[in-house]
């Protein structure tokens, strides 16, 4: 099983300001990357997949990078409705996520 | 615009199975390019794949997980299914349904999740 790894588990920041998240995979994954955005009580909503290609809808604030093992979610400029949890998915090998990083007002 | 809703019980006893149904409005189960699948968070384990199945019929299941779970795909109902056979407090989560653009794939629509708690 691919192990899926994201930091920090926690991350403050200021609105207006630039966010970075990280997801580790414990193997290659190529670009089989997706990035969820969840927010309480709702279902997980899909921002990135294809390591850097924005879903339907998601604003261009939201940019993906990385392959192979390393991946990046970069929020440019953090808008009140953007603090929510993120989650990294791979489905290179079947499919595992990694534990949440949760985007908090700092 | 696809919608997807899950339906069963929110509560099962300890040993039993649990039952998931997913209704899918707005457009057709039917497509080869899809598969449906169903994902299950808790707690302790985050966000875990439970298992995928095509139209028709093609299984794919979490390696943890399938000697307990079964999924079918109902297309004159527009609705697909999950069971998981001798389910313990470990099975309490909040349980999605969501749609794959293939067999292994991100999922770009989702359930509203529900809840079930295994208990006496």
């Amino acid at each position: 099983e691919i192990v899926m790894t994201q930091s920090p588990a926690t991350l403050s920041v200021s609105p207006g300001e630039r966010a970075t998240l990280s997801c580790r995979a414990s193997q290659s994954v190529s670009s089989n990357l997706a990035w969820y955005q969840q927010k309480p009580g709702q279902a997980p909503r899909l921002l990135i997949f294809g390591a850097s290609t924005r879903a339907t809808g998601i604003p261009a604030r939201f940019s993906g990078s990385g392959s192979g093992t390393e991946f990046t979610l970069t929020i440019s400029s953090l808008q009140s409705e953007d603090f929510a949890v993120y989650y990294c998915q791979q489905y290179n090998n079947w499919s595992t996520f990694g534990q949440g990083t949760k985007l908090e007002i700092k | 615009q696809l919608q997807l809703q899950e339906s069963g019980p929110g509560l099962v006893k300890p040993s039993e199975t649990l039952s998931l149904t997913c209704t899918v409005s707005g457009g057709s189960i039917s497509s080869s390019s899809y598969f449906w699948g169903w994902i299950r968070q808790s707690p302790g384990k985050g966000l875990e794949w439970i298992g995928s199945i095509s139209y028709s019929g093609s299984t794919h299941y979490n390696p943890s997980l399938k000697s307990r779970v079964t999924t079918s795909v109902d297309a004159s109902k527009t609705q697909f299914s999950l069971k998981l056979s001798s389910v313990t407090a470990a099975d309490t989560a909040v349980y999605y349904c969501a749609r794959l653009l293939g067999i292994r794939s991100f999922f770009d629509y989702w359930g509203q999740g529900t809840l079930v708690t295994v208990s006496s």
